[in-house]
């Protein structure tokens, strides 16, 4: 049962562009959730986060919004580089004590290629 | 410091085989993760560390797979019989205490595993 789901396997757009990566998830216990960046044979990068108590959180060209109702978020990179050209993962995890805690629930990603 | 680190970057074994992987943190987050990553699939959660305890292990992780972190410093993660069902990216990540606010994991580049 996929907890976390990113639905498009690939995405195109040109540089300069806005890039809008979307993510869903079913276990209304996430309360945080998170963005990676992964290049090929290398370990995922941290990206940015946001907490369920916030709908949006920004960090330079990144922008991250949650729509908790929904159980949607999504990240919008502007403007949109080549060297933005990676998998990207969405996570989610929960932040309380107990059985499942901490650990990261991962979608199965969206490879990004921004054509200069 | 330099981030998390991983020994080694890739191994070929032999199904039945034993092979044993090495992380080191990044220094002073006391809580350390494993994960595994096959082709075309998000991380999913192995088990995970606060100082030396083990305290969550996934159902992935059956009884050929053992991980310690004795001086609650880095952390070896051992196959048993490999199979080659065992070939995959496995992934080490670490966290600061809760405490900090952060809640992000930081991964090392990963040990490419392929079982022949």
């Amino acid at each position: 049962d996929q907890q976390v789901k990113q639905n498009s396997p690939s995405l195109s757009v040109q540089e300069g562009r806005i890039s809008i990566l979307n993510c869903d998830y079913t276990n209304s216990m996430f309360d945080y959730f998170l963005w990676y960046k992964k290049y090929p044979a290398e370990g995922p990068t941290f990206l940015i986060s946001i907490s369920s108590i916030k709908d949006k959180n920004e960090d330079g060209r990144f922008t991250v919004f949650l729509n908790k109702s929904a159980k949607h978020l999504s990240l919008h990179i502007v403007p949109s580089q080549p060297g933005d050209s990676a998998v990207y993962f969405c996570a989610a995890m929960r932040i309380y004590s107990g059985a499942g805690s901490y650990q990261l629930t991962f979608g199965k990603g969206t490879k990004l290629s921004v054509i200069p | 410091d330099t981030g998390v680190s991983q020994d080694p970057r890739h191994k070929i074994t032999k199904r039945g085989q034993n092979v044993t992987f090495r992380c080191d943190p990044i220094s002073e987050h006391n809580r350390l993760y494993w994960y595994r990553q096959t082709l075309g699939q998000g991380p999913e959660f192995l088990t995970y560390f606060q100082n030396e305890a083990q305290l969550e292990k996934s159902r992935l992780l059956s009884d050929r797979f053992s991980a310690e972190r004795p001086k609650g410093s880095f952390s070896t993660l051992e196959i048993q019989r490999t199979e080659q069902g065992d070939s995959a990216m496995y992934l080490c990540a670490s966290r600061e205490d809760y405490l900090a606010g952060t809640y992000e994991q930081y991964f090392g580049p990963g040990t490419r595993l392929t079982v022949t």
